[in-house]
């Protein structure tokens, strides 16, 4: 299985870019890399998914290394409202739960 | 839309007793998918469905859980007898499921379930 690993915490101010890095060496040739935001109370939500090189939106990019064994999900510019757990999922829906495990994600602080 | 719709929101109840949690799924998505949140455990898969009939079930922790979709925009969750051990945040989604890749998961509000 596609197991990943992102760092338990991070800090940071607003204003700040941050960039949270998700490690996937097992990554299948048809896997996906998806992210998703929880804010506490709610259900995650969609940030953004990719499968190689560079993807853009309005709230995030995500960058992905030619060998896809990692990727680093970057937040411009950073405001109180992006508190949140951040978590890294990667499968094939074909695949079935694989693609549905939950890490324990990364919890990310912005201070003032 | 107005997305994953799920009942009740906060449930209290008894140990022994039975919960049956409610979900709506957004209209025209085939899967479902229901989850449960603990500090410890964080956020488990217990079992989903495709086109309403269920296809791994393999998270649901025994066989006091079960749950059932009886068309494509109802799903239930039922606990009986519930345990103290069974109190969490269970989240309903659904999705798209296009083949070949994970699609974007919407999840519901939530059902925050206490067990005394």
């Amino acid at each position: 299985l596609a197991k990943t690993t992102q760092p338990i915490s991070m800090d940071s101010y607003e204003g700040q870019e941050v960039n949270i890095t998700c490690s996937h060496n097992n990554i299948a040739t048809n896997d996906y890399i998806t992210w998703y935001q929880q804010f506490p109370s709610q259900g995650p939500r969609f940030i953004i998914q990719g499968y190689k090189t560079k993807v853009t939106n309005e709230v995030a990019s995500l960058f992905i290394p030619a060998d896809r064994k990692s990727s680093t999900l970057s937040l411009p510019r950073v405001s109180l409202s992006d508190t949140a757990v951040y978590y890294c999922l990667v499968g094939d829906m074909g695949t079935g739960r694989r693609a549905l495990t939950f890490g324990s994600g990364t919890r990310l602080q912005v201070q003032p | 839309d107005a997305g994953v719709i799920q009942s009740p929101r906060h449930e209290v109840t008894e140990m022994g007793q039975e919960v049956t949690l409610r979900c709506k799924p957004i209209s025209g998505h085939d899967y479902l998918f229901w989850y449960r949140q603990t500090m410890m455990r964080g956020l488990e898969l217990l079992i989903y469905f495709n086109n309403n009939v269920p296809i791994d079930d393999s998270g649901m922790p025994e066989d006091r859980f079960s749950a059932k979709m009886p068309n494509a925009s109802f799903s239930t969750l039922k606990i009986q007898p519930s345990e103290p051990r069974d109190s969490a945040v269970y989240f309903c989604a659904s999705s798209q499921g296009l083949a070949g890749r994970t699609d974007t998961q919407y999840f519901g509000p939530g059902t925050r379930l206490t067990v005394l």
